[in-house]
This record gives C-alpha cells, sequence and structure tokens, in this order.
C-alpha cells in the first residue's frame, strides 16, 4: 500500500544525545516535511523539502537537521541543542509544494526526554 | 502572518445531531482551506479541501462553507455518530516566498451514544 513510514514509533532520548526519526514514502511525492505536535498546539513546521539534496528550514528548525539524499526518505536528527525536544513529531509528503496540495501523514513518532 | 484560530474547547453532542466546528483565520483570504481529521496519537488525515470561489463542499456527511468576507470556514457533520469523535484541524496555504501549509491547533468533537 501506498503511504508514509515512520519509524520508531516510540523514542527515548537521553539529555545530550542526537536522536534520529526515520521518514520513507512510496508515493512518489516531491515534498515533504516534519512537524512537531505539542498537546494542545497546532502543528508546528520544522523542515521542508521541496526536491531531493535541498531544503528549507521552517519555524521552528533551532536545534533540528535533516538530509534529502533521496526523493522517498527524509530522516530527522533531533540534535542535543533541542532544549525541549518531547513532542510527537509527523512527517509528511505531498505531490508539490504548490498551493492546495494534500498533505499526507505518517503515522506520527513520539519522542521522550528521560 | 497568517493565523488560525478554532474553539479549544470539546465539542460534545449527541449522536444523530449535526456539529459544527469553527475556523477563523487573519489577513488574507487563502486560495484553498482544508480540514484534516486526528485520531489520539495518530497522523492527520485529509477530508475536504474548499477553493476560495466554492461557498460550500459536501462529501458524504461532511459540508465545509467558506467565507472570505468573515474570513471563516465553517466544518458540519451530520447525523454525527461516536466513530466522528475525533480531532478536527483546519488548514491553509500561507505564501512566504513559498506556500507554507500552517494547521490550527484543531477541536475535539466527542459525540455521545
Amino acid at each position: 500500500d501506498g503511504g508514509i513510514t515512520q519509524s520508531p514509533k516510540y523514542l527515548f532520548r537521553k539529555e545530550g544525545q542526537n536522536v534520529t526519526l526515520s521518514c520513507e514514502q512510496n508515493l512518489n511525492h516531491d515534498a515533504m516535511y516534519w512537524y512537531r505536535q505539542d498537546p494542545g498546539q497546532g502543528l508546528r513546521l520544522i523542515y521542508y523539502s521541496q526536491i531531493v539534496n535541498d531544503f528549507q528550514k521552517g519555524d521552528i528548525a533551532e536545534g533540528y537537521s535533516v538530509s534529502r539524499e533521496k526523493k522517498e526518505s527524509f530522516p530527522l536528527t533531533v540534535t542535543s541543542a533541542q532544549k525541549n525536544p518531547t513532542a510527537f513529531y509527523l512527517c509528511a509528503s505531498s505531490q508539490s509544494r504548490e498551493s492546495g496540495n494534500t498533505i499526507y501523514f505518517g503515522e506520527g513518532s513520539w519522542l521522550t526526554v528521560v | 502572518s497568517q493565523k488560525i484560530e478554532q474553539n479549544s474547547e470539546a465539542l460534545n453532542i449527541q449522536e444523530g445531531k449535526t456539529a459544527t466546528l469553527t475556523c477563523n483565520y487573519t489577513n488574507y483570504s487563502p486560495a484553498y482551506l482544508q480540514w484534516y481529521r486526528q485520531d489520539p496519537g495518530r497522523g492527520p488525515v485529509f477530508l475536504l479541501l474548499i477553493r476560495e470561489n466554492e461557498k460550500e463542499k459536501r462529501k458524504e456527511r461532511l459540508k465545509v462553507t467558506f467565507d472570505t468576507t468573515l474570513k471563516q470556514s465553517l466544518f458540519h457533520i451530520t447525523a454525527s455518530q461516536p466513530a466522528d469523535s475525533a480531532t478536527y484541524l483546519c488548514a491553509l496555504d500561507q505564501y512566504t516566498g513559498g506556500f507554507k501549509t500552517i494547521f490550527g491547533a484543531g477541536t475535539r468533537l466527542f459525540v455521545k451514544a
């Protein structure tokens, strides 16, 4: 089935560690996104990519990094510089970055700092 | 910058009634407005898209209206069922040198049997 696969579903990070969240899509979409969701808040855009080997910062990129070496993959690294990383992370994709494109989401990854 | 406001209070209704959720936005009117459903611990799922030149859009028991004068969209679920219980997110595109989709915080809907 076509879709977006995120892994792991649950991840625990110790203080000072970097962790990487995986995101793979088989929808042949050009654009991919990472959002962060905190309780009672809307989705906030961390990074997005319109094409392979290119990505841009979103609204809350500090403490995060991404890569887009393949069209189907867009991993997110949460670095130790991110001071409050505990949240629900959502990867998404769309056909393109044009206005009005439907965004398809993965099932999300829960990151907890211990 | 564009902001989206959705009622943060949960909406509780009885099964069979019509649920109406509100999405208000500031600044300019977007060319498109979308509604998504999100279940607890899951990713949002697309429901409907309405264009600025459309007043109303329907899909089965769902209806969306778009009033660019009021800067508001209403999302209706008719003949609501307990299975409709979820959080509903409003989303629209903001142009900042390229289009970026921004989401409201969502409104939690509880449908009681």
